[in-house]
């Protein structure tokens, strides 16, 4: 079955670097994806990586993807006031027509 | 502007009540769909429509119901809410290349509760 899971809750202070961890147990997924929610919004894609890469560099923001223990990271670089938010991990699994959400890592940056 | 946009934003209805969720998107997408978030469980999906007059089941579609006549709406209808419909709901969408991606383009949200 499909199981996505992330740790809740992430403070850090500005400047700082961010890490945000998520696992997944389907070993199917073919695109993994890094979502932001803020406060009273939709989610935004950020990024997304595809399943036979293992790193993706945009700007800020670095996706790596751990195949063998099925697990992805978001970094950000020099965390902003402005980058506080729900940050959801996702799948997308061969076949299916919908995305498979972890539960989200509400990320507090501090000044 | 591209948007995704859902009304009512918040509603506030009894149990048994029929209720209607708009969603409108103005990018000529193919693919729409409905999710709802709830503390700890993350998004998970209600409804998707591939195309006009194409809709499937997700995850939870149990006590929904859609219809997609034309391409640009996507309605979510509640027949007979009750209390565990309480949630935060997201409709999305995206052209049938990008649903192969996944790369969704989400509404704000619409925040129900039933009393």
């Amino acid at each position: 079955g499909e199981d996505v899971e992330q740790s809740l809750f992430l403070s850090v202070r500005e400047g700082d670097s961010s890490v945000i961890n998520c696992t997944y147990t389907d070993s199917s997924s073919t695109y993994l994806y890094w979502y932001k929610q803020e406060p009273g919004a939709g989610l935004q894609l950020l990024t997304y990586i595809f399943s036979n890469m293992d790193m993706k560099q945009d700007q800020r923001l670095t996706v790596l993807l751990n195949k063998k223990d099925k697990h992805l990271s978001l970094r950000i670089a020099d965390t902003q006031t402005g980058d506080s938010a729900i940050y959801f991990c996702a799948e997308m699994v061969a076949g299916r027509r919908a995305l498979t959400f972890g539960s989200g890592t509400r990320l507090q940056v501090q000044p | 502007e591209a948007q995704v946009t859902q009304n009512p934003r918040y509603l506030i209805t009894v149990t048994g009540k029929k209720l209607t969720v708009t969603c409108s998107q103005n990018m000529n997408h193919e693919y729409m769909s409905w999710y709802r978030q709830d503390p700890g469980l993350g998004l998970r999906q209600i409804y998707y429509s591939m195309n006009v007059e194409v809709t499937d089941k997700g995850d939870v579609p149990e006590g929904y119901k859609v219809s997609r006549k034309e391409k640009r709406n996507f309605p979510l209808i509640l027949e007979s809410p009750s209390p565990n419909q309480t949630s935060l709901y997201f409709c999305a969408s995206t052209s049938v290349d990008r649903a192969n991606t996944g790369e969704l383009f989400f509404g704000e949200g619409s925040r129900l509760t039933v009393l």
